[in-house]
């Protein structure tokens, strides 16, 4: 099973900040967190992971509790491109099965 | 730099057929998986492997069989399809270990009729 939990659907005005909530209450201490998006049925994309420190690139922030139970992803200026179900992944690590959850399905409001 | 690349795009078969979806990395990944995806849902684990002779299976394997011959390929056999199994297919590959970002093929669409 899937070791993350996150919102079904967010909906977020174009232009804005999309933050995108993840739990992951029994993450253990050497697990990443990553996150991934997938618009409309193309292969899932890379966007960003983190381990314990907050992240930031060219497409998103990560912002990770201080506890590592749960983060959050900041997509900082919406568009309509960034309409997708995105997907908080914790990596399993003694066999690094990447293993999916339902996702957030990403509405973006013009 | 062709990174994960899936044939065939779409497919049609007939109940009880086989077939081989191939999957194929040139980045020298150890790690490649096989994940289906259901209609309005998220993709499940089918098999992976993390090297050459190598693989174990995920959360839905049955009625699937893969083998790693190679690094760089990762077929995925249907040995009799069955309607259940009319999914789109995605491959992944990765190097081993934490912190390393998993890229993703654009699919295989299959449909069994």
């Amino acid at each position: 099973d899937a070791k993350t939990t996150q919102p079904p659907s967010m909906d977020c005005a174009e232009g804005r900040a999309a933050n995108l909530p993840c739990n992951h209450s029994t993450i253990s201490g050497n697990e990443y967190v990553y996150w991934y998006r997938q618009i409309h049925s193309q292969g899932p994309q890379y966007i960003i992971h983190g381990l314990k420190n907050n992240e930031t690139n060219e497409m998103a922030s990560l912002i990770i509790t201080e506890d590592r139970k749960s983060s959050t992803l900041i997509l900082p200026h919406a568009t309509l491109r960034d309409t997708a179900v995105y997907y908080c992944i914790v990596r399993v690590n003694r066999d690094d099965k990447i293993i999916f959850g339902k996702g957030t399905r990403l509405h973006i409001l013009p | 730099n062709a990174g994960v690349t899936q044939t065939p795009k779409f497919q049609v078969l007939k109940t009880g057929q086989s077939m081989t979806l191939q999957c194929a990395q040139d980045m020298n990944h150890e790690y490649m998986s096989w994940y289906r995806q259901d209609p309005g849902m998220g993709l499940r684990l089918i098999h992976y492997s993390v090297g050459a002779g190598i693989t174990d299976q995920g959360e839905v394997p049955n009625g699937y069989n893969v083998s790693r011959s190679t690094t760089e390929d990762f077929p995925l056999r249907l040995l009799s399809a069955a309607p259940s199994q009319t999914s789109v297919y995605f491959c992944a590959s990765t190097r081993m270990g934490l912190g390393t970002e998993a890229f993703f093929g654009q699919g295989t669409r299959l449909t069994v009729v």
